[in-house]
């Protein structure tokens, strides 16, 4: 069965630092979606890539899907407390409906 | 914006009781999810329903679970007999299903969350 690895699990910043969220698939990714989860929240969807090299941005956030296909990485620039949060990524499983999802990476943001 | 909702928000029950957790998906939607996360642990996908009817379960989804849609709106998780293990917070998302990009780009609700005392 495919499995997502997200590393690091955990990361602490300060306000106004980039930093990086990796997720990596042990199958080829069909389409890898990244979502945000506040404690005891729902999930929150924040972007779709399915082609290898894909790039999408939305503010300050940027995701990259790797040519291989086989990898993720989330980007964020000079960060805000309001990016605080659980990052997960979730991964198309072939041709069925569903979505499987990484371990997630909890990320907080000191002023 | 179009949201998924659940009821209740939290629910407290004896193991072996029965409970019932209530969402309404987006209302053009086609396909509908229950997933759950144990505390500290990862989302897992429990089921997925489409056309009135179970497309997939995971091995957690034995037959102490089931799911149904009574009516146009509703889409309900019931867990016959509690036990201590199904303490986590369970979603409901929903999906366009369309098959076109983004089709499956699942919205979560917020969530409803279970304690088996």
């Amino acid at each position: 069965s495919q499995e997502l690895e997200q590393s690091p699990q955990s990361l602490i910043v300060q306000e106004g630092k980039n930093l990086t969220i990796n997720c990596t698939s042990s199958k080829t990714l069909y389409g890898l979606y990244w979502y945000k989860q506040k404690y005891g929240e729902g999930l929150i969807f924040l972007m779709m890539l399915q082609k290898g090299g894909e790039e999408k941005s939305h503010e300050k956030i940027t995701a990259k899907l790797d040519e291989k296909k086989q990898q993720s990485s989330l980007h964020i620039t000079a960060s805000q407390p309001s990016h605080a949060g659980i990052y997960l990524c979730g991964a198309d499983v072939g041709w069925t409906d569903k979505l499987i999802f990484g371990t997630g990476t909890r990320l907080q943001v000191f002023p | 914006e179009p949201e998924v909702t659940q009821t209740p928000s939290h629910q407290v029950t004896q193991m072996g009781q029965e409970v019932i957790l209530r969402c309404v998906p987006i209302s053009n939607h086609l396909y509908f999810y229950w997933y759950r996360q144990i505390l500290g642990q990862k989302v897992e996908f429990l089921v997925s329903f489409y056309n009135n009817e179970i497309s997939e379960k995971s091995e957690i989804f034995d037959d102490q679970f089931s799911v149904e849609r009574p009516d146009g709106s509703n889409f309900t998780l019931k867990i016959r007999s509690t036990k201590l293990e199904d303490s986590a917070m369970y979603f409901c998302a929903s999906s366009e299903g369309t098959g076109g990009v983004g089709a499956n780009v699942l919205t979560f609700g917020a969530g409803s969350r279970l304690t088996v005392l």
